[in-house]
């Protein structure tokens, strides 16, 4: 079992849909969690991380972490097509270590 | 706001050629990282470096990668004699003490080796 998996994609929605995009794990001991959306040829920019369980908003995105189901998800409302890119889960264990181990990525297109 | 930056965008390069890929991190943080993106592939991490030292190292980050800090500003990836499969995107990032869970990362180099 690969330790990050994330469906490829493509993922097409019409502007103004709520997006969800997924990642499941292996490890128990990861504990933080990172969202990032990377546009094509370009660096991978941050947009959340969470620590732990729970869930975290920042404007129109929500992460939303499920240690029991070992199951990340990021949320997107009212998408626009800027929101068009891949979208890259990573995570790390608490301590002992500064790698983060990322999924293969997400790629969406929001349709104007 | 500020960012990393690198330096080139691409480098093409012949196979058995030696490469440096420089970096500067964002000016207040004290942990910097390489990682690689082979064209297709997921991100995958190469190196930590912290006070002057690597603190971690990937199995892909062997004896032909090295990484310095030759300056209070760049950060330096090495590659001694570099190998068509060595060919990706190399990624620079960096963050803040106590927050690795908030690296930052450069919009990389294109390493392509001929």
């Amino acid at each position: 079992q690969k330790e990050v998996e994330q469906d490829p994609g493509p993922l097409s929605v019409p502007e103004g849909a709520i997006v969800s995009l997924n990642c499941t794990y292996s490890n128990s001991a990861f504990q933080y969690f990172m969202w990032y959306r990377q546009y094509s040829r370009k660096g991978p920019e941050l947009l959340m991380y969470t620590y732990s369980s729970g869930n975290k908003e920042d404007g129109r995105f929500t992460a939303q972490v499920d240690k029991s189901s070992k199951y990340i998800s990021l949320f997107i409302r009212d998408s626009q097509p800027s929101d068009s890119a891949t979208y890259l889960c990573a995570m790390s264990p608490s301590s002992g270590t500064y790698k983060y181990i990322f999924g293969t990525g997400t790629r969406l297109k929001v349709l104007a | 706001e500020p960012e990393v930056t690198q330096t080139p965008s691409h480098q093409v390069t012949q196979m058995g050629q030696e490469v440096i890929l420089r970096c500067v991190p964002i000016s207040n943080h004290l942990y910097f990282y390489w990682y690689r993106q082979i064209l297709g592939q997921k991100v995958e991490f190469l190196v930590s470096f912290y006070n002057n030292e690597i603190s971690e190292k990937s199995e892909i980050f062997d004896d032909q990668f090295s990484v310095e800090r030759p300056d209070g500003s760049n950060f330096t990836l090495k590659i001694r004699s570099t190998k068509l499969e060595d060919s990706a995107m190399y990624f620079c990032a960096s963050s803040d003490y106590g927050r690795s869970y908030e690296q930052y990362f450069g919009p990389g180099t294109r390493l392509t080796v001929t």
